[in-house]
Parts: structure tokens; sequence; C-alpha cells
């Protein structure tokens, strides 16, 4: 099974930063991998998917890029709606289509 | 509008069964893969199981395998996860969830909780 490592698991920010998640996979996924955001008592929303597409009605600031075993997800200029957790997706083999252990944003 | 609805979720005991559904609207149904991912309370999202077009590949995750069965109704626009055996681990929020040609989850449904207790 491919494994799913996302760092950090939490991150204390402020409305305007520019913040980074990272997503490892244990063997090379090409571009198959996925980022989505999840708010409390909400379903995951899908933001990016192929590594660096950016879903339809996803904001810019969002992007994501990397190929292969590490990729990332970058917020720029932070805005109070974008408080969540934010979870990668491998979709390049299954079973199973892993998830990361996501990365829950904090206001500082 | 793409809808997808899960219903079925409840109270089991232990070594008990239960039935999810998933009805689906505003889209070809038979058309898409669809997955079961499923989200234990305050922990991470975890898939479950995902069907083809036609019912003919399945995949588990190993922690369900020969416990849940997947299934889908394309005359009903219908998805099922039939749980047996449960355990208290598999206390969780089920979604279903419409797989994309990219692989990715576009559509989710709002999620029904199961609860294995005595």
């Amino acid at each position: 099974d491919i494994q799913v490592t996302q760092s950090p698991l939490f991150l204390s920010v402020s409305v305007g930063d520019t913040v980074s998640v990272t997503c490892r996979t244990s063997q090379d996924i090409g571009t198959y991998l996925a980022w989505y955001q999840q708010k409390p008592g909400n379903a995951p929303k899908l933001l990016i998917y192929a590594a660096s597409t950016l879903q339809s009605g996803v904001p810019s600031r969002f992007s994501g890029s990397g190929s292969g075993t590490e990729f990332t997800l970058t917020i720029r200029s932070l805005q109070p709606e974008d408080i969540a957790t934010y979870y990668c997706q491998q979709l390049d083999s299954f079973p199973p289509h892993a998830f990361g252990q996501g990365t829950k944003l904090e206001i500082k | 509008e793409v809808q997808l609805v899960e219903s079925g979720g409840g109270l089991v005991q232990p070594g008990g069964s239960l039935r999810l559904s998933c009805a689906a609207s505003g889209f070809t149904f038979s058309s898409y893969w669809m997955s079961w991912v499923r989200q234990a309370p305050g922990k991470g999202l975890e898939w479950v199981a995902n069907i083809k077009q036609d019912g003919s590949e399945k995949y588990y995750v190993d922690s369900v395998k020969g416990r849940f069965t997947i299934s889908r109704d394309n005359a009903k626009n219908s998805l099922y996860l039939q749980m047996n055996s449960l355990r208290a681990e598999d206390t969780a929020v089920y979604y279903c969830a419409r797989t994309e040609p990219s692989g990715s989850y576009r559509y989710w449904g709002q999620g029904t909780l199961v609860t294995v207790s005595s």
C-alpha cells in the first residue's frame, strides 16, 4: 500500500499569512494527488486535483505543486474562512485511496 | 444539481450489522465509480471502499475486508454499504462520494453517523 504522510499536523497562522502544507507518499504517484478542505461538521471540499489543478470555484489564493513523492498545498494571503483542516489523498493506485493525517490550521 | 444523501446510520451493538444507503441524483449515476469514506470522531478521513460503474470491481481497506460489502443499484441510483461484525473502531461518520475521471472526490454526501457500542 502507498503510505501518505502530511506535515505539519498543526499550524498556528495569522490572517494574511502564506501557508504551506506538505504531503509525501511512499511511492511515486506522478501527479495523482488531491487536496481537500474540511470545516467542523461538514463534508470535505475538493480544492485541487491532479496535484496542481484548481477545482472550479476555489479561490486562486489556493495552489498545489509537486509530483512524484512530494507535494505542497500553498495558501497565499490567508483569510479567516480558510481556518480548517486540510487533507491530501493519493489517487494513483488502490486499495486504498489513502488520505494524509490532516493539517489543522489554528489562528495564532 | 448533484446530490448524494446517505441514510441508515445509527446505534448498533458490537457484532451487529447495519446497511448504509446513498441516494444519488442530478447526474448519470451509472457513469461513475463511487466510494465510501469514513471519519471517526475527532479523527481524520479514512477511505473505506469503492466500486466500479457496473459493480464488476470492488476494493476495500484491509480493516473492513470480509466484514463490509459495497454494492450499487444503477436502476435505483443508489450505493450501499453492508456492514457486518461491527466493532467499536467502526464508529464514524460515513460519507459516500462520487469519483471523478481525475480520481478525485468532487461530490460528497452529508454523512451518516454509525455508533458501535453496547
